[in-house]
């Protein structure tokens, strides 16, 4: 069946870097994209950027520029998320999403990861 | 950015009871709404697209409507299992935006 696989738990101290990943099965992974949403513990939805899963494009929301870059491999349908310089405030729950291939698709995001606690600590 | 504004953002009802949920954008979306559910420690999972589009799978006492700016989300009647937090997002343009969410609790 469709679905994303994301990786497990993280632990970082402050000013690390951590890299989730993001598996894709059951699909064409290269005829999406892949967005990546966070969540801090009891708050909403936080859209983080889009990757195409066609030819890597991506866009960014501008307050995580410089510091988030997305990445895919497209021989094994994985997508990667890396964060760097962890401050507490990043301490979340981070999910993929199935999106479109192009930012002008404005598909929804209809197949999510299990999500991915990473958790920012001194 | 576009602003996704959600009313209420908490409401309580019983099983049985219709249920509707607002979503208002900053500027007009056209069509591109979509609205997630999201129960305590679980994934979102996607109920409408395209505003009025039901996602295979989701019961149809779901429903969405709406253009423009102004959107909603009806429950025709409350089951046990609807009682979660619902989000409306954007799909028009990046950054995908959400709204606050609205949180449905059992009177």
């Amino acid at each position: 069946q469709v679905q994303l696989v994301q990786s497990g738990a993280e632990v970082k101290k402050p000013g690390a870097s951590v890299k989730v990943s993001c598996k894709a099965s059951g699909y064409t992974f290269t005829s999406y994209g892949i967005s990546w949403v966070r969540q801090a513990p009891g708050q909403g939805l936080e859209w983080m950027g889009w990757i195409s899963g066609y030819n890597g494009n991506t866009n960014y929301a501008q307050k995580l520029q410089g510091r988030v870059t997305m990445t895919t491999d497209t021989s094994t349908s994985t997508a990667y998320m890396e964060l760097r310089s962890l401050r507490s405030d990043d301490t979340a729950v981070y999910y993929c999403a199935r999106d479109g291939v192009t930012t002008v698709t404005r598909d929804a995001f209809d197949i999510w990861g299990q999500g991915t606690m990473v958790t920012v600590s001194s | 950015d576009i602003q996704m504004t959600q009313s209420p953002s908490s409401l309580s009802a019983s099983v049985g009871d219709r249920v509707t949920i607002t979503c208002r954008a900053s500027q007009s979306i056209s069509s591109y709404l979509n609205w997630y559910q999201q129960k305590p420690g679980k994934t979102p999972n996607l109920l409408i697209y395209a505003a009025s589009s039901l996602q295979s799978g989701v019961p149809s006492r779901f429903s969405g409507s709406g253009s423009g700016t102004d959107f909603t989300l009806t429950i025709s009647s409350l089951q046990p299992e609807d009682f979660a937090t619902y989000y409306c997002q954007q799909s028009y343009s990046t950054p995908r935006t959400f709204g606050q969410g609205t949180k449905v609790e059992i009177k």
